[in-house]
């Protein structure tokens, strides 16, 4: 089954204890994607990658890092979290070219971060 | 700056009626405009989308109409039933890119 798979489905940590996020797709995609969902503000883009060793950051890539080495992961990596990094992550990815009407973007189940 | 305004925040309707999302975005060189659907513990997934050379799309109960001149979109959902409660994400992007930009999302409720 094409999936993208997160991991874990939710957190709970404490400010400064470095965490990782992990997110793995199964469809040979090149374009990978991680954003952050709040009420109100809808999915933000953090940071995403075109490629194995292409990584760019989105609108709120602060307090993040990530990296590409092999083109089925692309981890997300807070290394010192804090309270305001509180949110709902979600993983994407997306073929180099898509034909409209397949769908372009295809998201995990999405991790839960509480930083207390 | 955000891309891509939708409205309301949150929709409750009866069940039977019709639901209504707005969005509007600025940036005209975008040609694909995506919904996405959020059931709860899920991630989005796309429901329907439209190219600016149409001004409507239908698929079932969901219709897009797009007015290329006024720069908006919008979701027509058609006799609303209490599984469409969820959060709907319109999106805006480029065919030939794979970069896309999302409203802030829209929680509807359909009461039975």
């Amino acid at each position: 089954e094409a999936q993208v798979t997160q991991n874990p489905r939710y957190l709970i940590t404490v400010t400064g204890k470095k965490l990782t996020v992990t997110c793995s797709q199964n469809m040979n995609h090149e374009y990978m994607s991680w954003y952050r969902q709040d009420p109100g503000l809808g999915l933000r883009q953090i940071y995403y990658s075109m490629n194995v060793e292409v990584t760019d950051k989105g609108d709120v890539p602060e307090g993040y890092k990530v990296s590409r080495k092999e083109k089925r992961n692309f981890p997300l990596i807070l290394e010192s979290p804090s309270p305001n990094q509180t949110s709902l992550y979600f993983c994407a990815s997306s073929p180099r070219s898509w034909v409209p009407g397949n769908s372009p973007l295809h998201f995990g189940n999405g991790t839960r971060l509480t930083v207390t | 700056q955000q891309q891509v305004k939708q409205s309301p925040q949150s929709l409750i309707v009866q069940k039977g009626g019709i639901s209504i999302i707005n969005c509007a975005y600025e940036n005209t060189a975008f040609d694909y405009f995506p919904w996405y659907q959020q059931f709860p513990g899920k991630g989005p997934a796309l429901l329907i989308a439209i190219r600016p050379d149409v001004s409507e799309k239908k698929e079932g109960r969901f219709t897009i109409s797009f007015n290329k001149s006024a720069k908006q979109f919008s979701l027509h959902i058609m006799d609303s039933q209490p599984g469409d409660s969820a959060t709907y994400f319109c999106a805006a992007s480029y065919l030939t890119g794979n970069q896309f930009y999302f409203g802030t999302g829209t929680s509807l409720t359909v009461i039975p």
